[in-house]
């Protein structure tokens, strides 16, 4: 139980264009979804917080107008990285969080955007 | 705020020797506590969290962690090794308050036969 997956796994995009990740719960409700970054050799940076229904949580520094995130449903969250470049190139890993539960996350296999 | 560190970037152990990575964290009232482990382009999986109750926690695939609440450390270990550990450790907290986890910069456990 408890599985998240994001899709796709891998995509290369153009510079300039703009490329959707998703983040499904497959087998329960996630009232809760993370975004997190992670550079080569580096740490999980946490970019957004967001619950469903609502709009996104952005940590400090992230720009919200690029990196637009929907979680319209309980058991699907999008990351939009908008006019991507090649700093945007990361593994882009989403978490969930069931409802109900307080300390549970859940991750999911991450995404390796690359930007040429 | 909340933070952790991992002060070791890698820890290198011979199989069937005892393991420690450390992590240290600072967080207002009480933690709650994570440990997980990646391998190459994957996602994290869960190896254990202490919440409450007994310091020395046990996990997923022999590792355990005691929680030093004086000493504001999570100490993960495994009595011996295997090659398979080799991985990216991450170490994480959260605050009663919070909601997100705040990992450590990871440490890379190599393991050689």
């Amino acid at each position: 139980g408890a599985v998240v997956s994001q899709h796709p796994s891998r995509v290369i995009c153009k510079s300039g264009t703009s490329v959707k990740i998703e983040c499904r719960s497959l087998d329960f409700q996630a009232t809760t979804m993370f975004w997190y970054r992670q550079f080569p050799k580096k740490s999980l940076m946490l970019m957004a917080t967001s619950n469903e229904g609502s709009k996104a949580t952005y940590e400090q520094g992230v720009e919200k107008d690029k990196f637009l995130i929907n979680h319209a449903s309980l058991t699907l969250s999008t990351l939009t990285v908008t006019s991507a470049h090649p700093e945007d190139s990361s593994f882009y890993i989403c978490s969930a969080r069931a409802a109900g539960q307080t300390y549970e996350q859940y991750f999911g296999p991450g995404t390796r955007l690359t930007v040429t | 705020a909340q933070s952790v560190a991992q002060p070791e970037d890698q820890v290198n152990v011979a199989e069937g020797n005892p393991l420690t990575v450390k992590c240290t964290y600072s967080v207002s009232g009480n933690p709650y506590l994570f440990w997980y482990v990646q391998y190459p382009n994957r996602g994290l999986q869960f190896l254990l969290k202490y919440i409450t109750g007994d310091n020395l926690v046990k996990g997923s695939y022999g590792f355990e962690a005691e929680f030093n609440k004086s000493q504001t450390s999570f100490h993960l270990k495994k009595p011996s090794a295997l090659v398979s550990d080799s991985a990216l450790y991450f170490c994480a907290v959260r605050d009663q308050a919070g909601t997100a986890l705040i990992f450590g910069k990871g440490t890379t456990l190599s393991v050689s036969s």
